[in-house]
């Protein structure tokens, strides 16, 4: 069982540089999320998604974008990157609203120098 | 809004000792309350959960009980191994929040031979 795939697992980016980082469940779940985690520090919501065609903001969605288009997908997009988004960023998805449990994928660290 | 509280870390034990991480939470409404553990290099995993008061979640030997009394959810393991070691998150998720989950900072334990 795949869950949940996340592409790449490392990036260097400079800084001004663009990127999407790829996110994808095969468990037909309606709810995405994407989540940032900082060295030494718990995990902040970017932006989350309650089914294909519907986003919204997170704890820190600033510098970032997301679209859902279809159940699968859910890309984040990060657009002029600049040093405060080094971080490793983790996808989620869940299978229902609240109270469940959310699954989540390997991760992506980025570098931004 | 929901807010949870996790002890200081980081944890360093010997093996065979006792380990408890504390976990206290604010929430509105009846969350379920989560462990989930994170391995080197990996993203989380649900470590064990407990969706109701009075409910004990267990697993692998790890065990936390819902306090609503204490707002607690306290995680423990009678006898650690070095392949204990890892950060712990403890998290919540309410059923009026589209899913979201909570996050505590996470406690780094390790377990030395």
């Amino acid at each position: 069982n795949a869950g949940v795939t996340q592409t790449p697992k490392f990036r260097i980016l400079k800084i001004g540089q663009s990127m999407t980082l790829q996110c994808a469940q095969d468990m037909n779940h309606n709810y995405m999320y994407w989540y940032r985690q900082d060295p030494g520090m718990g995990l902040k919501l970017i932006y989350y998604s309650v089914g294909a065609g519907i986003t919204d903001k997170g704890e820190v969605p600033n510098g970032y974008n997301v679209s859902r288009s279809t159940t699968e997908y859910f890309p984040l997009r990060l657009e002029l990157a600049a040093p405060s988004q080094t971080s490793v960023y983790f996808c989620a998805s869940s299978p229902y609203t609240g109270n469940t449990e959310a699954f989540f994928g390997q991760g992506t660290r980025l570098t931004v120098v | 809004g929901n807010s949870v509280t996790q002890m200081e870390g980081p944890v360093t034990l010997s093996e065979e000792a006792f380990l408890t991480i504390n976990c206290t939470y604010t929430a509105t409404g009846y969350p379920s309350l989560f462990w989930y553990v994170q391995y080197p290099g990996e993203g989380l995993q649900l470590l064990l959960k407990a969706t109701k008061a009075d409910d004990k979640g267990s697993n692998k030997g790890f065990e936390a009980t819902y306090r609503k009394e204490t707002t607690s959810f306290h995680l423990e393991k009678g006898s650690v191994q070095v392949s204990d070691s890892a950060v712990y998150f403890c998290a919540l998720s309410g059923d009026t929040n589209a899913g979201k989950s909570t996050f505590g900072d996470g406690t780094t334990l390790t377990v030395k031979p």
